[in-house]
């Protein structure tokens, strides 16, 4: 798919394991963060954010974990299934005057998920 | 509700050429950010439009434009287009109010040849 870089890490694990996917960020002064995942042919999809004044958020079988002293993200999918093979992207942002989330994302360089069977 | 949609998906042009990407956000949505995807450069942050005016704007030379019409649709142009510009060009959506996630279409595939 047009989505999946050349030099991508990739991450293997087997179906069933729990992943972890790791991010570092750039700017001290983001204080909002999200994570895609994009499968072959599509546009990113949201899994879940934070805000800085958290250290933690939980979803389905998703977990993102926050440590602003070192500037690091990661993803834990509890239960890896085939379907959550994908390229996963952690993304920075600074939130606006109104608390919304503003529209330039910075981007990490993505990790490829592939789940064996 | 309808997602973002991209017009076209696919498209091939030749150097020297100017090019022009569509995109329709999801309804209610004010806010419209393009980005372009290289293997090399991974995504990057074009522009972003909110109410027809740029808000935000990206490390990405003057051939790079965009507009966006009172309806929140928004496009997109490339002008001398150069072999690098050869990318996936995604646009995205969002509710500018907390909890707005970005939404994003499926890209339109440029080939530069």
């Amino acid at each position: 798919g047009e989505s999946v870089g050349l030099h991508l890490p990739t991450l293997s694990v087997q179906e069933g394991d729990n992943s972890i996917i790791n991010c570092a960020y750039s700017n001290s002064a983001s204080d909002y963060f999200i994570w895609y995942k994009q499968e072959s042919g599509k546009g990113p999809q949201f899994i879940i954010d934070i805000r800085s004044n958290m250290d933690k958020r939980q979803g389905q079988r998703v977990t993102v974990l926050l440590n602003k002293t070192v500037k690091h993200l990661s993803l834990q999918i509890a239960a890896t299934q085939p379907g959550d093979s994908a390229v996963y992207f952690c993304a920075e942002n600074m939130l606006g005057g109104n608390g919304g989330s503003q529209g330039n994302l910075i981007f990490g360089k993505g990790t490829k998920l592939s789940v064996k069977p | 509700k309808a997602g973002v949609t991209q017009t076209p998906r696919y498209l091939i042009k030749t150097r020297g050429q100017q090019v022009t990407l569509s995109c329709s956000p999801i309804s209610g949505h004010r806010s419209v950010s393009w980005y372009q995807q290289t293997p090399g450069q991974g995504l990057q942050f074009l522009f972003e439009y909110f109410s027809e005016t740029q808000r935000n704007k990206g490390n990405f030379p003057g051939r790079f434009s965009g507009r966006q019409f009172s309806n929140s649709r928004s496009e997109m142009n490339v002008s001398t287009l150069e072999l690098g510009d050869s990318a996936l060009y995604l646009c995205a959506s969002h509710f500018t109010g907390v909890g707005g996630e970005q939404y994003f279409g499926p890209g339109t595939r440029l080939t530069v040849t």
